[in-house]
């Protein structure tokens, strides 16, 4: 079984400070994907990875950034944390070129900025 | 640019009661596929079902059924034999040619005992 791992399910922050949210796959996939999940507005993508040290901006990139270094590890990371993002953020990854395969996703991280 | 569009924000549904949870999509590839996942409270989402735009028959998977009518653009799921755990939300999506999946906002359904 696929197993993509996020570093915390519950996350506090401070306005201001920078936060990083780390999500590990064990499959060698070579897509990962960082979404923002609101209610009332679904998955949005905020970037994703093809291959290591690859990155490309979703539909909502303002505010975060994402690092890959390993495969199996992609990071995303807001520069300073603000009250609009405090959000439920969701890791995905998926194999490439394959169009009837489904993302694997792990458990998702709430994350609230005070 | 690829769309899916899920217009009950919420559902209720009996217990042992089939439910269709809609969506439709608009893409100008010829080549996609539709996905269904399920999300309960706990937060992780689920693959249920997939169905791809050249498949001549509907995709069914143990309850879960997708009636898929192409020239609508719709792919619904249908639920059989509604039980109390299937309370969550469920997200449509669709990939196209990018490969890159997007997601309806999602349908609520509560199963009542």
């Amino acid at each position: 079984d696929v197993k993509v791992t996020q570093s915390s399910r519950y996350l506090v922050k401070r306005t201001g400070e920078k936060v990083f949210l780390e999500c590990v796959q064990d499959m060698d996939h070579e897509n990962m994907f960082w979404y923002r999940q609101d209610p009332g507005l679904g998955l949005r993508l905020i970037y994703f990875s093809y291959d290591v040290k690859m990155k490309e901006k979703g539909d909502i990139p303002e505010g975060y950034s994402v690092s890959r270094e390993k495969k199996e590890r992609f990071s995303l990371i807001l520069e300073s944390a603000s009250t609009n993002q405090t959000s439920m953020y969701l890791c995905a990854s998926g194999l490439t070129g394959l169009r009837n395969q489904p993302q694997h996703f792990g458990d998702g991280t709430r994350l609230s900025i005070l | 640019a690829q769309k899916i569009t899920q217009t009950q924000p919420g559902m209720f549904v009996q217990e042992k009661e089939a439910v269709t949870l809609d969506c439709t999509y608009d893409t100008s590839d010829p080549s996609y596929g539709l996905f269904w996942y399920k999300q309960p409270s706990s937060g992780e989402m689920i693959f249920l079902i997939y169905q791809g735009s050249y498949d001549q028959q509907n995709a069914t998977e143990g309850r879960y059924s997708l009636n898929f009518q192409k020239a609508r653009k719709s792919a619904n799921l249908v639920i059989s034999a509604s039980q109390l755990g299937d309370s969550a939300m469920y997200f449509c999506a669709i990939t196209g040619g990018s490969y890159i999946p997007t997601f309806g906002r999602g349908t609520s359904l509560i199963v009542h005992p």
